[in-house]
């Protein structure tokens, strides 16, 4: 059965922890890409890799980190250097044509107390 | 880069018919249409690449005009299924896309 996973659904932090999020894919899709979701808003991107062993920053990556050390594993990190970091994570990938579009995985939603 | 969604919300009985609006001031060259249930993950419903084409299935269609970069969804019919946030995701071309606010559908009895 080939799709997007993550995990947790559900994830619950302290202030000040590090907690990282989990995204696999087994579609052999090369690009990965993570996603931050407000209540009432669009999808805000954090970061992108396009290959394995290399990311890109997007629109929000401060207060967050990646590694794409398997091309079916994009993790992220949200570090306590983010300041407001309870919302809903979705994880995406696509093939490397560019015609191509994005698939979800379920999302991850974390509240950080 | 952020796309522009039109209306923010709209709430139909069974049956009408909804317009979704997605416009950029860049030049396009595909754009993506997704709906949204309340938290899960968007789901893929089709893409247009420049040339103007139009798209559909069922009862839900969509187009492309290259020129205005302005791309419209159109529910037809509507059901109680499609409840929902749309997104427009739009890329100027082989790179990422960008999503716009969104705009909540709600169908009611």
């Amino acid at each position: 059965d080939g799709g997007i996973t993550q995990s947790p659904k559900y994830l619950f932090r302290k202030e000040g922890q590090n907690v990282t999020l989990s995204c696999e894919q087994n579609l052999n899709h090369d690009a990965m890409y993570w996603y931050r979701q407000d209540p009432g808003q669009g999808l805000r991107l954090i970061y992108y890799s396009q290959i394995v062993n290399d990311f890109q920053k997007g629109d929000i990556a401060e207060g967050y980190s990646v590694s794409r050390e398997k091309k079916e594993s994009f993790p992220l990190t949200v570090t306590s250097a983010q300041k407001n970091p309870t919302a809903f994570y979705l994880c995406a990938s696509k093939p490397s044509t560019s015609t191509d579009t994005q698939y979800f995985g379920p999302g991850t939603r974390l509240t950080v107390l | 880069q952020q796309p522009v969604q039109s209306p923010q919300a709209v709430i139909l009985r069974e049956g009408e018919d909804a317009v979704i609006n997605c416009s950029s001031s860049k030049a396009l060259y595909s754009v993506h249409w997704y709906r949204q249930k309340h938290g899960e993950a968007p789901v893929f419903l089709m893409i247009l690449l420049k040339g103007g084409e139009q798209k559909g299935h069922d009862k839900i269609s969509a187009s492309f005009n290259e020129k205005k970069q302005q791309s419209s969804l159109y529910l037809t019919a509507s059901q109680l299924s499609y409840s929902g946030t749309y997104f427009c995701g739009t890329a100027t071309g082989a790179n990422n896309l960008f999503f716009g606010t969104g705009t909540r559908l709600t169908v009611i009895p």
